[in-house]
């Protein structure tokens, strides 16, 4: 699977340390997303990028900074994490149908663990 | 807003018996449906998707999924499961005129020899 790639696909990090995330797709897609999921809980959105512009932010606490240079990558820097933000965060992309429900691809996921 | 509810957590199922999850939705109109599969360690891989049309929906891996408006379902079902088909399975909804997707909280599958 080629289509949305992720790194790291691990990463353990201490609550002071500041680390980014990176996100690619190779579709040709306009959207991009950031997920959340944790263990036995639905999926959760916390970002969305329509062309490079954030058109969704979903009450995600500041330590989680998004950055969409294009729209071919996405990325997602954190800094000061606490324990709970221990989870697998996925990275998903979709043509702009922005007003109108897509298909959305995912990435294979990075797994973090915050000590 | 839309939401789904997946019943089952936890399905456990012989090699080559075949296979149901269900999947049930909270929507007013015509939902957009989506099954993902999850392998340990893996994304997302969709397996299939209702827009509109045929209310039965193949896909791929040899499943398939049937909306039933009647009952707010999109169930999804494979005849003869393959030890491979052990994974985590999602149920997802969205809507016209919205492109957020609500997932269900997923059933995992056991196959067992």
């Amino acid at each position: 699977e080629t289509g949305v790639t992720q790194t790291p696909r691990h990463l353990v990090m201490g609550m002071t340390n500041k680390k980014s995330l990176k996100c690619e797709q190779h579709l040709g897609h306009n959207a991009m997303y950031w997920y959340k999921q944790s263990a036995k809980k639905p999926l959760e959105l916390m970002f969305v990028y329509n062309f490079k512009e954030q058109t969704e932010n979903n009450s995600v606490p500041s330590r989680f900074s998004p950055e969409c240079p294009n729209s071919s990558h996405l990325f997602l820097h954190l800094h000061t994490l606490q324990p709970e933000d221990s989870a697998l965060y996925l990275c998903a992309s979709s043509f702009n149908k922005m007003a109108d429900t897509d298909t959305q691809y995912f990435g294979p996921g990075t797994r973090l663990t915050v000590l | 807003a839309q939401s789904v509810t997946q019943p089952d957590i936890h399905i456990t199922v012989s090699e080559g018996a075949s296979l149901e999850l269900r999947c049930n939705y909270s929507y007013g109109a015509t939902p957009y449906l989506f099954w993902y599969v999850q392998s340990p360690g893996q994304g997302l891989q969709l397996l299939l998707k209702y827009f509109s049309g045929d209310t039965l929906v193949q896909g791929i891996k040899g499943f398939e999924a049937e909306f039933k408006r009647s009952q707010s379902s999109f169930n999804l079902r494979k005849p003869s499961v393959h030890w491979s088909d052990a994974a985590e399975y999602f149920c997802a909804v969205g809507a016209q005129g919205d492109y957020k997707l609500s997932f269900g909280a997923g059933t995992t599958v056991t196959v067992r020899a």
